[in-house]
């Protein structure tokens, strides 16, 4: 169950694009369609954000998407906002019917 | 309104033990599977264990697994993890979470998590 694996993270102004990675293997992220993703601002509860690789749960704004090729799951969050600085963590389904999270992502919006 | 408050946490001893609570509302308690996920200090999100709906089946984290038993009780909408033989390095705020599904699955809603210290 080894933790998957992210960048530290990444920044963008407002108004532009970014895309964090969570790249898995075959018995995790690479195996299944059930990666989902967090975001957790300082001294909160992690949020739902992307569940079942491309879902947004209801009230989740349609700036944030999801997506997966083979071993590698992506975040991508448009139009980026002040409000979306944050850190973000992505999860995935195992072989061994547990979940596993990413190292987690600190996003500096600049 | 979902809601979930866990209680319990606290200073031990290492090797010392805990009973983790967390109190339920706001939604079926029986349709859903509940979980545990961790945050050390400063540190990432761990996830920690899952129970069924109906309790008849649990699931951990190798870290834990053998130390931590996960329960709930339906009637009194509560879940619970306790935790034995604990180590420095399972300090972290302790956070209770309601599943999408009736299984092991994404977690919709969150507590806001009870500080679990182990330090002699």
């Amino acid at each position: 169950q080894s933790a998957l694996t992210q960048p530290a993270s990444v920044s963008g102004s407002p108004g532009q694009s970014i895309t964090i990675s969570c790249t898995g293997g075959n018995s995790d992220v690479g195996g299944y369609n059930y990666v989902s993703w967090y975001q957790q601002h300082p001294g909160k509860a992690p949020k739902l954000i992307i569940f079942d690789v491309t879902y947004r749960p209801s009230g989740v704004s349609n700036r944030f998407s999801g997506s997966k090729s083979g071993n590698t799951a992506s975040l991508t969050i448009s139009g980026l906002q002040a409000e979306d600085e944050a850190d973000y963590y992505c999860n995935s389904y195992t072989s061994i019917n547990t979940r596993v999270f990413g190292g987690g992502t600190k996003l500096t919006v600049l | 309104e979902v809601q979930l408050l866990e209680s319990g946490g606290g200073l031990v001893q290492p090797g010392g033990s805990l009973r983790l609570s967390c109190t339920a509302s706001g939604f079926t308690f029986t349709n859903y599977a509940l979980g545990w996920v961790r945050q050390a200090p400063g540190k990432g999100l761990e996830w920690v264990s899952c129970i069924s709906s109906s309790g008849d089946r649990t699931n951990y984290a190798d870290s834990v697994r053998g130390r931590f038993t996960i329960s709930r009780d339906n009637y009194k909408n509560t879940l619970f993890l306790q935790v034995n033989s604990l180590r420095a390095e399972d300090t972290a705020t302790y956070y209770c979470a309601k599943s999408l599904t009736s299984g092991v699955a994404d977690f919709d809603y969150w507590g806001q998590g009870t500080l679990v210290t182990v330090s002699s």
